[in-house]
């Protein structure tokens, strides 16, 4: 089955903590997208990368960290710099052929702050 | 900045019903607009993706449609039933800002039996 995983689907964080969640894509596309959202809102964009070893500040990237070392992982990092932390994650990938094409979307991780 | 409105934020639907969504937004420069489908704490579900250059697009009941010029796009509902309920979002990605699309609030839609 081609899609996008994420994990945990659930994850704690005490005050102060570095967390890590997991993407991993299995479609073979070039651009992978992190969003986050909040209650009764839409999305917005923490980071984005287009190819391996590069990725782009999105529109709230503070408080974030990312890597892309490989096609088809896009781990991000909710530092302890991230004040308000407690969102639904979401991440996202799509083709990238000189334009810019249809997103799909993983599960999601919801992330509470204790 | 493009900004992405989607009225009305709830609606509510007898089981048969045709309906409508609405988005608009700001700034007529989109590469493609994308509509979504979210169920309740799940991720989003592409349900049509319209390219610029199109006027609209069909997959199954749905039609979406776009009015680049002003700033329009709906997603028509045919013959509604209880498993359309969920929130809809559409998002708009803009030509000249590689790889950044701007989200609207959503509209959940409830079809009742």
């Amino acid at each position: 089955d081609g899609g996008i995983t994420q994990s945990p689907k659930y994850l704690f964080r005490k005050e102060g903590q570095n967390v890590t969640l997991s993407c991993e894509q299995n479609l073979n596309h070039d651009a992978m997208y992190w969003y986050r959202q909040d209650p009764g809102q839409g999305l917005r964009l923490i980071y984005y990368s287009q190819i391996v070893n590069d990725f782009q500040k999105g529109d709230i990237a503070e408080g974030y960290s990312v890597s892309r070392e490989k096609k088809e992982s896009f781990p991000l990092t909710v530092t302890s710099a991230q004040k308000n932390p407690t969102a639904f994650y979401l991440c996202a990938s799509s083709i990238w052929s000189g334009g810019y094409n249809e997103q799909f979307f993983g599960p999601g991780t919801r992330l509470t702050v204790l | 900045k493009q900004e992405v409105t989607q009225i009305p934020a709830a609606l509510s639907v007898p089981e048969g019903e045709n309906l409508v969504l609405n988005c608009s937004f700001t700034d007529s420069a989109i590469y493609n607009l994308q509509w979504f489908r979210q169920d309740p704490g799940k991720g989003l579900t592409s349900l049509l993706l319209i390219q610029s250059s199109q006027r609209e697009q069909t997959s199954g009941r749905l039609n979406a449609s776009l009015d680049k010029s002003s700033g329009r796009s709906t997603l028509y509902i045919a013959a509604s039933q209880p498993g359309d309920s969920a929130t809809y979002l559409c998002a708009v990605r803009k030509a000249t800002n590689a790889g950044k699309s701007t989200f609207g609030d959503g509209t959940t839609l409830t079809v009742k039996p």
